[in-house]
């Protein structure tokens, strides 16, 4: 079982619907991120957060609105998303750079969304 | 031109050949490197980071070359369970932002 935890697994919703993404992680780490995974393209940066607070938003439209109540959790919150918006969702957490292990990625089973 | 290029596959090997990953990246700032490995459905998880003196871990060998920047995965002995999808990941220094992952590698072990 992997220490950063996603819910739901799976997501299918309609473009007028709102949903949030969960993630939550049991690492101690104290930088998490949102990533978007699509078929045939690299994994894409949609947000950071460092100590709480959003270090990186990396030109996401604003039907994705990400939040971070603490340094274990992550949500995603979804509101008008497109059938393009379908694509499995992952969270990661590391150290904050400068600390050891800051490099590597520890990454959640994903939420896999379907917008139809 | 992308900023990590990996050949997507798929490599299809059978068991016990060995077989190589070669993955390269075009900014010269790039300073630290890593071989994460996704499973079909699955997340990534990391591999093997690189040094720059190459590194090994049992069948898994990573070499890491500056001067014709990339980087490289050989896996000996290949067995099923190393069927899966190898990403490359480049880390140039800075901030979060700075990861940069491959569309990956497809290798399925034969029987």
């Amino acid at each position: 079982e992997t220490g950063v935890t996603q819910t739901p697994r799976h997501l299918v919703m309609g473009m007028t619907n709102k949903k949030s993404l969960k993630c939550e992680q049991h690492l101690g780490h104290n930088a998490m991120y949102w990533y978007k995974q699509s078929a045939k393209k690299p994994l894409e940066l949609m947000f950071v957060y460092s100590l709480e607070e959003r270090v990186e938003n990396n030109s996401v439209p604003s039907r994705f609105s990400p939040e971070c109540p603490n340094s274990s959790h992550l949500f995603l919150h979804l509101h008008t998303l497109q059938p393009e918006d379908s694509a499995l969702y992952l969270c990661a957490s590391s150290q904050v750079p400068g600390n050891a292990g800051a490099n590597v990625l520890t990454f959640g089973a994903g939420s896999r969304l379907t917008v139809l | 031109r992308k900023e990590v290029e990996q050949d997507p596959g798929p490599f299809n090997v059978p068991e016990g050949a060995t077989v190589a990953f070669n993955c390269t990246y075009s900014n010269s700032a790039s300073q630290s490197f890593f071989w994460y490995r996704q499973d079909c459905r699955k997340e990534p998880k990391l591999l093997m980071s690189v040094y720059s003196s190459g590194n090994e871990d049992g069948r898994f060998t990573a070499q890491l070359n500056r001067a014709s920047q990339y980087i490289s995965l050989l896996i000996r002995d290949s067995k099923l369970s190393d069927s899966a999808t190898y990403l490359c990941v480049v880390r140039r220094s800075g901030g979060y932002q700075k990861v940069t992952f491959g569309t990956g590698t497809k290798l399925q072990v034969i029987p």
